[in-house]
């Protein structure tokens, strides 16, 4: 079954470190989404891209960089990390003109 | 897009049909209704969308009344897993991108045993 995945699930780094997350999906879509999700604040686009090539940024993109070479992957790096990038970090994708958004479990990023 | 607004909370008996409203009373008419849920330490995930027909599928049917200004998401014979909080939003179906989903504080359902 196609599916989308992230890895790593759980992830304690210290500030100032790179550190990529990553995002997989197998259903071919052309968008993907990287979103962060706080007490408090909801769901925050983060990242998204339309295709190969294609990127742009959301509404809390400072500190964080995406690139996307092929079809199935987004990652996710955040340059150096920092306290407050201390998130739930889920990546999503959907197929063009489609709003019907489908998620990874989540990436769980602890920055000390 | 517009806004909607739904109760904070409801309970719902395992087993029965758990109806979840949803009020749109400024919606355009190129919006479509979503749902979304997210169960507890999950990604969230869609459920269904319509625009001014009634809908279901294999997890839930969805209502919208005639004026489009309000929608009630049907699950039919809700269980334990069914316990999350569900999100009403409306927007616009866009030319090849997907737009950006922000939810609101939705509906914690409980069902409850």
């Amino acid at each position: 079954d196609a599916e989308i995945t992230q890895s790593p699930r759980h992830k304690i780094t210290e500030t100032g470190r790179q550190v990529t997350l990553a995002c997989h999906q197998t259903w071919n879509h052309n968008n993907m989404f990287w979103y962060r999700q706080d007490l408090g604040h909801g769901l925050r686009l983060i990242h998204y891209s339309y295709g190969v090539q294609d990127t742009n940024k959301g509404e809390v993109s400072d500190g964080y960089s995406v690139s996307r070479s092929n079809t199935e992957d987004l990652p996710l790096t955040l340059e150096s990390a920092a306290s407050s990038q201390t998130s739930v970090y889920f990546c999503a994708s959907s197929s063009s003109g489609r709003n019907e958004q489908f998620f990874g479990p989540g990436t769980r990023l602890t920055v000390l | 897009d517009a806004k909607t607004t739904q109760p904070p909370s409801m309970d719902c008996a395992e087993g029965r049909a758990a109806n979840l409203p949803c009020n749109h009373s400024t919606i355009s008419g190129n919006e479509y209704v979503y749902w979304y849920r997210q169960i507890h330490s999950q990604g969230p995930q869609y459920i269904i969308h319509g625009l001014k027909n009634n809908e279901t599928n294999e997890m839930a049917s969805l209502i919208i009344t005639e004026d489009r200004k309000s929608s009630t998401l049907i699950l039919p014979h809700a269980t334990l897993r069914d316990t999350a909080v569900y999100y009403c939003i409306a927007l616009p179906v866009s030319g090849a991108g997907s737009y950006q989903l922000t939810f609101g504080k939705g509906t914690k359902l409980s069902v409850i045993p």
